[in-house]
């Protein structure tokens, strides 16, 4: 198996332009995460899917983030305008409830 | 809610020697633990978990867990690290809702 897969692995932007993150979970899995890694904040989830439903977005920042499961093989995390502060690393993960696997992130750099 | 402590930000050992990387949690009801690497510029790595059985669970690359009830512990350890185990280490538990919280992470660091 390929593991989770995760477009761009690294994205520099300006301050205001879209950024549109995408994963490609593990086949099988039917659970789908969202996670920003920083080093002030450590690991924070930002949402999660179950069967391509979301079921828990209350650690999406604000509503310039948003994210969508068009299917049970993708995933986009879109933020729009893009800020300095959003400035990160994002994980996605899938599982089937139990561990979670992790792709290797998109490093993000807004300038 | 569910949550865990990672009380050491650095554990730093000679190659060959024991390495203890520990946690503790707090839960409402039974636990599901599990323990994470992330090695520099890469995703976390699953390493093992606990869900019930055994208090001592074996996982990936040598690494093993000690579960502790009475002291609500979760410790991982390895009987001889490598200098390739230098790396963030990161304990988790599962709230029921299936979603992981994390720990700070912990950063080992083992000398040649």
């Amino acid at each position: 198996d390929a593991g989770v897969i995760q477009s761009p692995r690294h994205e520099v932007t300006e301050m205001g332009q879209e950024v549109t993150l995408r994963c490609k979970p593990i086949s099988g899995h039917d659970y789908l995460f969202w996670y920003r890694q920083t080093m002030m904040r450590g690991l924070e989830l930002l949402i999660y899917f179950n069967n391509n439903v979301p079921i828990d977005d209350s650690g999406m920042p604000e509503d310039r983030f948003s994210a969508k499961m068009p299917n049970a093989s993708f995933s986009t995390l879109k933020i729009q305008p893009s800020e300095p502060r959003d400035s990160a690393v994002y994980f996605c993960a899938s599982s089937t409830g139990g561990e979670q696997y992790f792709g290797p992130g998109t490093r993000l750099t807004v300038t | 809610a569910q949550s865990v402590a990672q009380p050491e930000d650095q554990v730093n050992v000679a190659e060959g020697n024991p390495l203890t990387v520990k946690c503790t949690y707090s839960v409402s009801g039974n636990p599901y633990l599990f323990w994470y690497v992330q090695y520099p510029n890469r995703g976390l790595q699953f390493l093992l978990k606990y869900i019930t059985g055994d208090n001592l669970v074996k996982g990936s690359y040598g690494f093993e867990a000690e579960f502790n009830k009475s002291q609500t512990s979760f410790h991982l350890k390895k009987p001889s690290a490598l200098v390739s185990d230098s790396a963030l280490y990161f304990c988790a538990v599962r709230d029921g809702d299936y979603k992981l919280s994390f720990g700070a992470g912990t950063t080992v660091t083992v000398r040649a």
